[in-house]
């Protein structure tokens, strides 16, 4: 089973509103990543947790907040976003994030529109 | 440093027809390197990878080989279908990150 789920699948809210997107993997993996993915580009890279850990944050600004309570889940927490945050946000995993050019397998992303 | 370059698009095809997306790399060392698919309103799919010098990654018909002396990985597939109108994005795996070229949307017409 390679399958990485991801929920909310659409969401949207304001820009003074709180919300959570949510990841789980039931794959064994240790590294998870978010990603965002604006229309028509590749994703970029938010944060990776390798062993429920941070181990990078891409300069992402502070209305972002990762966090990984445990090995298999990935929450992202979104307070006071503005519109140009509105994209499809990319969970993915792999096994450890310790080593080069592991494959990272992606859940099927949540919608976000934020008004 | 690490960067993916892809060929522009769209591609637009016949069913039937032969595919080649190019895809060139920049890299220090020797990082595996990946095509994923994204079919529209969904995540990125795993295509295919390779993870040294003259590997063939293949899956589903598609194939592409790691060209160290090119710095190449061009995917092919010799008859593509109306299902495979998606983007494929080439990507070079490196320590904790991926770098990513721009993705091209392919489009098959019957």
């Amino acid at each position: 089973d390679t399958e990485v789920t991801q929920t909310p699948k659409h969401l949207v809210m304001g820009m003074t509103n709180k919300k959570s997107l949510k990841c789980e993997q039931h794959m064994g993996h240790r590294a998870m990543y978010w990603y965002k993915q604006k229309a028509k580009k590749p994703p970029e890279l938010m944060f990776v947790y390798s062993y429920e850990k941070l181990s990078i944050n891409e300069s992402v600004p502070s209305r972002f907040s990762p966090e990984c309570p445990n090995s298999s889940l990935l929450n992202l927490h979104l307070h006071a976003l503005q519109p140009e945050d509105s994209a499809l946000y990319l969970c993915a995993s792999s096994q450890t994030g310790l080593a080069g050019g592991e494959t990272q397998y992606f859940g099927p992303g949540t919608r976000l529109l934020v008004l | 440093g690490n960067s993916v370059t892809q060929m522009e698009g769209p591609v637009t095809l016949s069913e039937e027809a032969f595919l080649t997306i190019n895809c060139t790399y920049t890299a220090t060392g020797y990082p595996s390197l990946f095509w994923y698919v994204q079919y529209p309103g969904e995540g990125l799919q795993l295509l295919l990878k390779a993870t040294k010098a003259d590997d063939k990654g293949s899956n589903k018909g598609f194939e592409a080989t790691y060209r160290k002396e090119t710095t190449s990985f061009h995917l092919e597939k010799g008859s593509v279908q109306v299902s495979d109108s998606a983007v494929y994005f080439c990507a070079l795996g490196g320590f904790n990150k991926f770098y990513f070229g721009s993705g091209t949307k392919l489009n098959v017409k019957p």
